[in-house]
């Protein structure tokens, strides 16, 4: 069974840069089984619905919301089976639930319990 | 970006009622629709993938219908671990987007 989970600071200044890891345990990233999963970053806004940052899949291919305008990065580290998330410039607008997950093309079933950062001098 | 609306916002339900929540799609997302589940402090549930196919380990008592444009969740009878808040989402095309939720709450 897949589980996933959430890591990094809990505060970030504003204009810094927000990174967060994902630990997966019950799959290997790296192993050929792994080929066809996606590993997404989702975010909740307090009170508000989710947003979809964006995913990385086998071979490092990754989609961003283009509403994140460039800021954003995810990147996969097999030999730790974490992959990441790094955004840029981040103002209050970026506090939120973040979400880590992994799915296929078109279904995302296995979701981390979520870890709040909020932006704040 | 593709726009989902769902209907209602919230809703107040007895216990053993039957709720349908709907979700529009602003352009067709063929049957590229999930819906998922959502409580506080707990990682989202998948319910509902491919608009129709429950997902495993999910209670028969939810469904899923349509294609194109428009769909529904149902939850057949009520139960109590079943007041939460519901989203669709489609991953038809980049960006993957999420409607706003349909709160579900006890009468």
């Amino acid at each position: 069974q897949v589980q996933l989970q959430e890591s990094g600071p809990g505060l970030v200044k504003p204009s810094q840069t927000l990174s967060l890891t994902c630990t997966v345990s019950g799959v290997s990233m790296g192993s050929s089984d792994s080929t066809g999963y996606y590993w997404s970053w989702i975010r909740q806004h307090p009170g508000k619905g989710l947003e979809w940052i964006g995913y990385i899949y086998y071979g490092g291919t990754t989609k961003y919301n283009p509403s994140l305008k460039g800021r954003v990065t995810i990147s996969v580290d097999t030999s730790k089976n974490q992959f990441s998330l790094r955004l840029t410039s981040v103002t209050a607008a970026d506090t939120a639930v973040y979400y880590c997950a992994k799915g296929g093309a078109t279904v995302t079933p296995d979701w981390g319990q979520g870890t709040l950062v909020t932006v704040s001098s | 970006d593709i726009r989902l609306t769902q209907s209602p916002s919230s809703l107040s339900a007895s216990l053993r009622d039957r709720v349908t929540i709907t979700c529009r799609a602003s352009q067709s997302v063929d049957s590229h629709l999930s819906w998922y589940q959502v409580k506080s402090g707990k990682a989202p549930k998948l319910l509902i993938y491919s608009a129709s196919n429950l997902q495993s380990g999910v209670p028969a008592r939810f469904s899923g219908s349509g294609s194109g444009t428009d769909f529904t969740l149902t939850i057949a009878t009520l139960e109590p671990e079943d007041f939460a808040t519901y989203y669709c989402q489609q991953s038809d095309t980049i960006p993957w987007t999420f409607g706003p939720g349909t709160k579900v709450e006890i009468k």
